[in-house]
């Protein structure tokens, strides 16, 4: 089965404890990325990558890192976890279709840093 | 970047077509629309992309106006699977999706 996954799902940490979050595809896309969502800002870009070992910044890519040293995996990591990176977290794969990408979503992680 | 304006909630009875409608009047010539949508507790869903034609598939069809600045997403019978949050964003070629507020679309049996 097609698909995105990501671990942990949940996740309550300290500030200042650096963690990573993953996230694996089956579906050997190229464009991978990472949003975050809050209430009442929806989904937020936070990096992407359009391939093996090319990352980009998105909308709002401080106190975040990622990497990616193989297509399938693009990896989360928040070097000192600050409470306002509390949220809810989306990594998605794309695939070029009809002329644009489409972009398949994992399950969420919802992190909590206290 | 390019913004959709769409309804904040929507009501639909079971079984009948709905229509999600969006307004884009700053596209670009090379924004593609594309409509995904997110089910309670889960992960944003693609359901439907275009340029400028009408499109179909398994899920839904999306009708683009001539001059484009505005685009409907039709559901030809509403299931109450079919509740979510539905989001109509411009893409460009970066590929970067800017998520509104989206529609809450609600189904009543």
């Amino acid at each position: 089965e097609a698909q995105v996954t990501q671990n942990p799902r949940y996740l309550i940490t300290v500030t200042g404890k650096k963690l990573t979050v993953t996230c694996s595809q089956n579906m050997n896309h190229e464009y991978m990325s990472w949003y975050r969502q809050d209430p009442g800002l929806g989904l937020r870009q936070i990096y992407y990558s359009m391939n093996v070992e090319v990352t980009d910044k998105g909308d709002v890519p401080e106190g975040y890192k990622v990497s990616r040293k193989e297509k399938r995996n693009f990896p989360l990591i928040l070097e000192s976890p600050s409470p306002n990176q509390t949220s809810l977290y989306f990594c998605a794969s794309s695939s070029w279709t009809g002329g644009s990408y489409e972009q398949y979503f994992g399950p969420g992680t919802r992190l909590t840093v206290t | 970047d390019a913004k959709t304006t769409q309804p904040n909630s929507m009501e639909s009875n079971e079984e009948e077509p709905v229509h999600l409608p969006c307004n884009h009047s700053t596209i670009s010539g090379t924004d593609y629309i594309h409509w995904y949508r997110q089910l309670p507790s889960q992960g944003p869903e693609y359901v439907i992309h275009g340029l400028t034609s009408n499109v179909n598939n398994r899920m839904a069809s999306l009708a683009i106006a001539e001059d484009r600045k505005s685009s409907t997403l039709i559901l030809h019978r509403a299931t109450l699977r079919d509740a979510a949050v539905y989001y109509c964003i411009l893409v460009d070629a970066g590929n970067m999706l800017t998520f509104g507020g989206g529609t809450r679309l609600m189904v009543k049996p």
